[in-house]
């Protein structure tokens, strides 16, 4: 079946830091979101990129998705303490394009003020 | 609007009991999902429902079962509990949002923590 591979697991950085995560499909995707979970909390969406090589920023963080849809990263610029928790890029199912989603492993950011 | 509240947030069962988790949306969303957390695994999804009357199967349907009889609710059932199904359970609603920035946002339940003994 249809697998979204994220790396890496872990992060840890020093406040300041950049951060990056990537998540690589097999197969071309129609689209690919991005969520984050606090520790303790529940997954929460923050993007969705549709387009080839589409680019989206949201403050500090910057969204890509790949020239062939088959994957994406998220990049975090000078890592502060609010940023800690796991992010999770997330693809819909072949031929889904709502709801059906397989998510990466996930990604857990840990920031050393 | 409550969003999507799940009940209840924790729960502990022996091996071969049977229980459903609750879900419930009032955001009208027509699709909703079950997804697991453990570990170093993501999330995985168990079920899948386009509409009421309508559910699909996920990445790891075994030990359960669900129903959609109305689009706000949206309950998982475990039959005969096992310690393999001891996890996070979150629910998710989801519908298309249009306009510059369309997306089928997934909007998640606070999660019930299961322990399976």
């Amino acid at each position: 079946g249809q697998q979204v591979m994220q790396i890496p697991q872990y992060q840890h950085v020093q406040e300041g830091e950049d951060f990056t995560t990537y998540c690589n499909s097999s197969t071309t995707l129609s689209n690919i979101q991005w969520y984050k979970q606090r520790p303790g909390g529940h997954p929460v969406f923050l993007i969705q990129l549709v387009k080839s090589g589409e680019v989206k920023k949201q403050k500090r963080l910057t969204f890509q998705f790949g020239e062939a849809k088959k994957n994406s990263s998220l990049h975090i610029t000078a890592t502060q303490t609010t940023d800690v928790g796991t992010y999770f890029c997330a693809a819909p199912t072949p031929y889904n394009q709502g709801g059906k989603l397989i998510f990466g492993q996930g990604t857990e950011l840990s920031v050393k003020p | 609007n409550a969003g999507v509240t799940q009940t209840p947030k924790f729960q502990v069962l022996k091996t071969g009991q049977s229980m459903t988790l609750q879900c419930a949306q009032d955001m009208n969303h027509e699709y909703m999902s079950w997804y697991r957390q453990d570990p170093g695994m993501g999330l995985r999804l168990i079920h899948y429902s386009v509409g009421a009357g309508i559910t699909d199967q996920g990445e790891v349907p075994n030990g359960y079962n669900v129903s959609r009889s109305t689009t706000e609710d949206f309950p998982l059932r475990l039959l005969s509990a096992a310690p393999s199904q001891t996890s996070v359970y979150f629910c998710a609603s989801s519908y298309l949002k249009t306009g510059r920035d369309a997306a089928y946002e997934q909007y998640f339940g606070p999660g019930t923590r299961l322990t399976v003994t």
